[in-house]
């Protein structure tokens, strides 16, 4: 089936260590997003990339770096987590970049839990 | 800065219908998006606006005022399995989703 896997599911992580969250599509789709999402605010924009090789900042940028080295991968990594990164994270993907006009299809998410 | 206003919660009972609603303001726009989120799952699309006027697409039609900065989401015959979250998002001039908190809705027997 065609979709967004994340893995993994879900994650308890102490504080300071290092994270990547896994993110694969096979819909061919040339744009991706990280978004997180917290309990009262709405869903907010990490990272994205438009295009394989090509990457960009979000709202929220800081203390996390993605890369895409192909179309299909989109890991997240967090360097030195803190517990406010505990959250919900999202994995998107658009067949057209810049996603503001194009339906974007979300993947299961990730819960991470931060101590 | 940038806002997206919609309403926390609201309760409707099942076979009735309900309006959600949404307000903007944005740096530019780039169209509206409607998502709903079950509870601990994805997000899923709903509809997209991006001219003013009603979209129908069976029990759901979304409407826009691009000059209010305002849409709404009606949900027509509801269903218990339409109990879910209800996200607003808009496109903004860096042609980025502002999302709102989104409107949890409960649907009553």
């Amino acid at each position: 089936i065609a979709g967004i896997t994340q893995a993994p599911t879900s994650q308890i992580l102490a504080a300071g260590r290092r994270m990547t969250l896994r993110c694969t599509q096979d819909m061919r789709h040339n744009a991706m997003y990280w978004y997180r999402q917290d309990l009262g605010l709405g869903l907010r924009l990490i990272h994205y990339s438009n295009t394989a090789g090509t990457t960009g900042k979000g709202e929220v940028p800081d203390g996390y770096s993605v890369s895409r080295a192909n179309t299909d991968d989109f890991p997240l990594t967090l360097a030195s987590a803190v517990p406010s990164q505990t959250s919900v994270y999202f994995c998107a993907s658009s067949e057209l970049a810049g996603g503001a006009t194009d339906t974007q299809y979300f993947g299961p998410g990730t819960r991470l839990t931060v101590l | 800065g940038q806002n997206i206003d919609q309403p926390t919660e609201m309760t409707a009972t099942e076979g009735a219908i309900v309006q959600i609603n949404c307000t903007y303001q944005t740096s530019g726009f780039n169209g509206l998006f409607w998502y709903q989120q079950h509870a601990g799952e994805a997000p899923t699309f709903l509809s997209y606006n991006v001219l003013d006027g009603l979209e129908e697409k069976g029990r759901f039609s979304s409407f826009l005022s691009r000059s209010k900065g305002y849409s709404y989401l009606l949900l027509k015959e509801l269903q218990m399995k339409d109990s879910a979250s209800y996200l607003c998002a808009v496109g903004d001039s860096n042609y980025q989703l502002i999302w709102g908190a989104g409107t949890k809705l409960i649907i009553k027997p």
